[in-house]
């Protein structure tokens, strides 16, 4: 299996619950970032992992919290969501670029998050 | 406020010819620009990058301008296609780091 793969695809959750969305990737990256996307916004970074230490929170919410337990898996643990976190949630991978080649970032395809 | 900014949401074009999406930065620090495409349902996929010391790179259909004295850079596909319509994300990013700002997205659609 190549690339990079979310799960779950779509997600239905109330606003009590607690889920986690997982992110792997096999290109051998060794950054990693969480996206979230809203309807008519631009991609909006919310954490980056490079060498599994987190580098970027973008003043996130803590009801979203990221783990990254080595350079190939990342989650994003979610509990207490509202209404407005309903939104795609995009996970990517990259070369940290640290080497000085421009790398391009690889998306997965996505979860899509509803909240009740 | 947005550093880099796609001012057309949609753009319709016939089939076989000419789609040119714009793409604005604010950001002088910016020396590297990417463009993504996106299909309804599937992530991001890398379509075609460019350096700040280049002002034009083609890769088949597709070609990229720079303009760094307007700070502007286009995206042309020619001939388009139906395949093509998809909703086309600009990015850049400065030298110090490789964390790549995005633009809205353009939504592209090649009709037959």
């Amino acid at each position: 299996e190549t690339g990079v793969t979310q799960t779950p695809r779509h997600l239905v959750m109330g606003m009590t619950n607690k889920k986690s969305l997982k992110c792997e990737q096999h290109l051998g990256h060794n950054a990693m970032y969480w996206y979230k996307q809203s309807a008519k916004k631009p991609l909006e970074l919310m954490f980056v992992y490079s060498l599994e230490e987190r580098v970027e929170n973008n003043s996130v919410p803590s009801r979203f919290s990221p783990e990254c337990p080595n350079s190939s898996h990342l989650f994003l643990h979610l509990h207490t969501l509202q209404p407005e976190d309903s939104a795609l949630y995009l996970c990517a991978s990259s070369q940290d670029g640290r080497g000085g080649s421009n790398q391009p970032q690889h998306f997965g395809d996505g979860t899509r998050l509803s909240i009740l | 406020d947005q550093q880099v900014k796609q001012n057309s949401p949609s753009l319709s074009v016939q089939e076989g010819r000419i789609s040119i999406l714009n793409c604005d930065y604010t950001n002088s620090m910016f020396d590297y620009f990417l463009w993504y495409k996106k299909y309804p349902a599937e992530g991001p996929t890398f379509l075609i990058s460019i350096s700040s010391i280049k002002d034009k790179n083609e890769d088949g259909r597709f070609t990229v301008f720079l303009n760094k004295s307007a700070k502007h850079l286009s995206l042309h596909i020619v001939p388009s296609q139906p395949g093509d319509s998809a909703v086309y994300f600009c990015a850049a990013r400065s030298g110090g780091s490789y964390i790549p700002t995005f633009g809205r997205g353009t939504s592209l659609i090649v009709h037959p």
